[in-house]
């Protein structure tokens, strides 16, 4: 069984510049979520995607946006980054959608915004 | 609000001694709580959870957690540490709304010494 994945491991971007993260889920998951980890803090929730849809959304702004694949791979694209985006971010799978389901995390991926 | 607190940012425990990592939580409704772990430059690992039933949950590696809903806490327990389980640890809440999102923690450093 494959764990779940993510590219590239770490990434530096200038400040306005768009960036994409990648995630394979775990085989077998249909939801995919991404997280932020700021430097010295718990993850925090961007947004969950369950069999291609958005399926709910934290406090990040619009230039935050996702894709689900019919693979049930996953991207991320950030807009316009500003230095504040530097985080790890990471994604994670889960089976079914559902708040009663652990969710697997991949590595994560190491944003610097300079 | 959903929250869920770590008042230590660092517990510190000698090999072969119990530990206890605490997690209290404030959600409306049944709470859906979940212990992570964390490794330098890893993603998170899951522990283990506590759905219904049984207020004494195990999980992996020798962890265990106890709920109690009168005190809205979930610490994690070990009878015995080990130096490995040296590590970032996560005490989070799945919630319904916002798409099931993990509301976590902000972590607790766990050092063992021998």
């Amino acid at each position: 069984e494959t764990g779940v994945t993510q590219s590239p491991t770490h990434l530096i971007k200038t400040r306005g510049q768009q960036v994409t993260l990648r995630c394979s889920s775990q085989s077998g998951h249909n939801t995919v979520s991404w997280y932020q980890q700021a430097l010295g803090q718990g993850p925090q929730f961007i947004f969950q995607y369950y069999r291609e849809e958005e399926n709910g959304r934290g406090n990040f702004p619009p230039r935050f946006s996702g894709l689900q694949f019919p693979n049930y791979s996953s991207e991320l694209n950030v807009n316009a980054l500003e230095l504040d985006d530097s985080a790890l971010y990471l994604c994670a799978s889960s089976l079914v959608a559902g708040s009663n389901n652990e969710q697997f995390f991949g590595p994560g991926t190491r944003l610097t915004v300079l | 609000a959903q929250s869920v607190a770590q008042p230590e940012d660092q517990v510190n425990v000698a090999e072969g001694n119990p530990l206890t990592v605490k997690c209290t939580y404030s959600v409306s409704g049944n709470p859906y709580l979940f212990w992570y772990v964390q490794y330098p430059n890893r993603g998170l690992q899951f522990l283990l959870k506590y759905i219904t039933g049984d207020n004494l949950v195990k999980g992996s590696y020798g962890f265990e957690a106890e709920f109690n809903k009168s005190q809205t806490s979930f610490h994690l327990k070990k009878p015995s540490a080990l130096v490995s389980d040296s590590a970032l640890y996560f005490c989070a809440v799945g919630l319904m709304e916002y798409g099931n999102k993990l509301v976590f923690g902000a972590g607790t450093i766990l050092r063992v010494k021998s």
